[in-house]
């Protein structure tokens, strides 16, 4: 069965710099990848959906590669800000409008 | 866009007892997703709630065990029966319209949190 991985770690990054987090999944190519960003005590919010024929979708301080051949997402956020500081989850699409999501990589950006 | 609510937004309840948890969209959606989140953990979808059918349970969650109803296309409930300790988590709702060409978005409820004692 298709799982995600994402790093369990927390990032740690200075406020200006780039954050960039990685979702790996382990089985076939999902027809898209979605990104949602989590606060705490709150349910996850929508970012950015990348299709499997797209390699890159941009949304303000937002960027999302997707790689079908390394079975890897990359997300990243330029110019990073302390109010980024979040959970962000990785979500693949399973048919039928079903997704499964990532556990999600914490974010600090300090100032 | 669609904003979603839920009730109660945490409980503690004692072992062998039922909770309904309820949703309620703002406009009227096709689809009603019910998900549990450990701390931590990523999200598990228990089950699809669609208006006029019975919900599609996902692998080892019964109907027994997490009755749903939706009877109309902007509210839902979920029943968690008979508690046990294991069933404490964050039990969220969220809601989306397929279509091809769109965002596949998931507009999701700020969540339950349950603890079983």
């Amino acid at each position: 069965s298709q799982k995600i991985e994402q790093n369990s770690e927390a990032l740690n990054i200075q406020e200006g710099k780039t954050a960039t987090l990685t979702c790996n999944y382990t089985n076939y190519s999902p027809a898209y990848l979605q990104w949602y960003r989590q606060d705490p005590g709150r349910g996850p919010v929508f970012l950015l959906l990348i299709r499997e024929n797209e390699k890159e979708k941009r949304k303000e301080r937002l960027k999302v590669t997707f790689d079908t051949t390394l079975k890897q997402s990359l997300f990243h956020i330029t110019a990073s800000q302390p109010a980024d500081s979040a959970t962000y989850l990785c979500a693949l699409d399973t048919g039928g409008f079903k997704t499964i999501f990532g556990a999600g990589t914490r974010l600090f950006v300090k100032a | 866009s669609a904003v979603i609510s839920q009730k109660p937004s945490r409980d503690i309840c004692q072992r062998g007892t039922s909770l309904t948890i309820q949703c309620q969209v703002d406009s009227q959606v096709t689809m009603m997703f019910w998900y549990r989140q450990q701390p931590g953990q990523s999200l598990t979808l228990i089950a699809t709630a669609n208006q006029g059918s019975e919900a599609t349970y996902e692998s080892g969650f019964v109907i027994d065990k997490f009755p749903i109803s939706r009877p109309n296309l902007t509210f839902s409930t979920l029943t968690v029966s008979n508690m046990s300790p294991e069933d404490s988590s964050i039990y969220l709702c969220s809601a989306g319209e397929p279509g091809t060409g769109g965002t596949h978005e998931q507009f999701f409820g700020p969540g339950t949190r349950l603890t079983v004692l």
